[in-house]
Parts: structure tokens; C-alpha cells; sequence
């Protein structure tokens, strides 16, 4: 089973920040949080990814409570080309991925 | 720059046929991923391989076999098809296991009978 948990769906406004929350209170010290979307239907495409700290890159921002039992990712200024589902994932240390269902996010203008 | 390609892109099978997905990455990356998605549901990973040489179940392997012909490809079979294997597979591609992103291909979308 997954170790994620997130919520069905959400909208956002356009030009607003998207905030997504994740439940991981059951993965290990050293598993990598993982986030992933899905447009339509193609590849995932890689997000950001953590451990302990927060981390920013030129897509997202995500934040990892200091617990590590949850975290948030944040899209600054979503644009309806960030209508996804965005999953947020766990890894082993072969980096094996466990996806859960994920959170289908639809940008309105 | 082509990352990760699959072959094909669509397929229709009959049920006890068998057939074989490619895919083929041009990053140098060591591991390799196969995963299925079926309709509302998030990937699960069939097999992988760590590195060259190498392949390992996941969480669904039953009714596959794999093949990591070199660094650069990872074939999946279905020897049998059965019409629960109807699903979209993606290959994906990782420098190495672990900490590392992995890049995934557009799917191939297989129908079976």
C-alpha cells in the first residue's frame, strides 16, 4: 500500500498559489518525499523531492513539517497548464516509487 | 534529446498472445523502472532494474517477465495476455536507484481481448 495520503481533488485560481497537502506519517527516516504530476495522460514528470528541509526550484516549493509526517507543496502562480493530478510519492533506496491515487488539481481562469 | 522512448505507443492483443514493450533511454542512466497505471489510479511498479544486468520484482510482477538488454534498454513481456493486463505502461529511468528523479516515457496503451 502506499504510504501517501492526499485528497481527491482541488481547485485553484489562476495567477493564485496552489497549496497541496500530503500525509506520509508512516514512512522511514531516510525515504525521499517525492513529488510527481500527470497531465492528461502522459508521462509523470518529476516535481521536487525531499527529506528533512524545505526545497525550492524553478517549479515548486515543498514543505516538510519538522515531524516529517506531512508536507506541502506549493505552486506559486498556478497557470491552467498546471491542471494535473500531482502525487506525492515515497522512495526506497533502490528508488522504487509508491504512487497512491494522487490529487487531481484543475486551474480555473 | 529523446529521454525515455517506448515502443509502441498503442496496442490491441487477444487474450494468450504474447508480446514484448520496448523501452530505451538516452541519459546514461543506470536504473531502469516498468510500471502500470490502470483507469483512476496511480502507477504501480512491475519491475525494475538497479543497474546493468540486474532485475528485480516490484508490486505487481505476476504475468511479466523482463529483460535488461543493455545499459540502455528494458524490455517488458507478457508471454500470455490476460484481458486484467489491459492497463498503460510506462518505463522510466533513473542515474540511480534512490535519491534520484526519475524520467518517465509517454506510455504504451495496451488493449487486450
Amino acid at each position: 500500500d502506499a504510504k501517501t495520503t492526499q485528497p481527491t481533488s482541488m481547485d485553484c485560481a489562476e495567477g493564485r498559489a496552489a497549496n497541496l497537502p500530503c500525509n506520509h506519517s508512516t514512512i522511514s527516516g531516510n525515504e525521499y518525499v517525492y513529488w510527481y504530476r500527470q497531465i492528461h495522460s502522459q508521462g509523470p514528470q518529476y516535481i521536487i523531492h525531499g527529506l528533512k528541509n524545505n526545497e525550492t526550484n524553478e517549479m515548486a516549493s515543498l514543505i516538510i513539517t519538522e515531524d516529517r509526517k506531512s508536507s506541502t507543496l506549493i505552486l506559486p502562480h498556478a497557470t491552467l497548464r498546471d491542471t494535473a493530478v500531482y502525487y506525492c510519492t515515497s522512495t526506497d533506496s533502490w528508488g522504487k516509487l509508491q504512487f497512491g491515487a494522487g490529487t487531481q488539481v484543475v486551474v480555473t481562469p | 534529446n529523446a529521454g525515455v522512448t517506448q515502443t509502441p505507443k498503442f496496442q490491441v492483443l487477444k487474450t494468450g498472445q504474447s508480446m514484448t514493450l520496448q523501452c530505451a533511454q538516452d541519459m546514461n542512466h543506470n536504473s531502469m523502472y516498468w510500471y502500470r497505471q490502470d483507469p483512476g489510479m496511480g502507477l504501480r511498479l512491475i519491475y525494475y532494474s538497479a543497474s546493468e544486468g540486474t532485475t528485480d520484482k516490484g508490486e505487481v510482477p505476476n504475468g511479466y517477465n523482463v529483460s535488461r538488454l543493455n545499459k540502455r534498454e528494458f524490455s517488458l513481456r507478457l508471454e500470455s495476455a490476460a484481458p486484467s493486463q489491459t492497463s498503460v505502461y510506462f518505463c522510466a529511468s533513473s542515474q540511480a536507484g534512490g535519491v534520484q528523479p526519475q524520467h518517465f516515457g509517454d506510455g504504451t496503451r495496451l488493449s487486450i481481448l
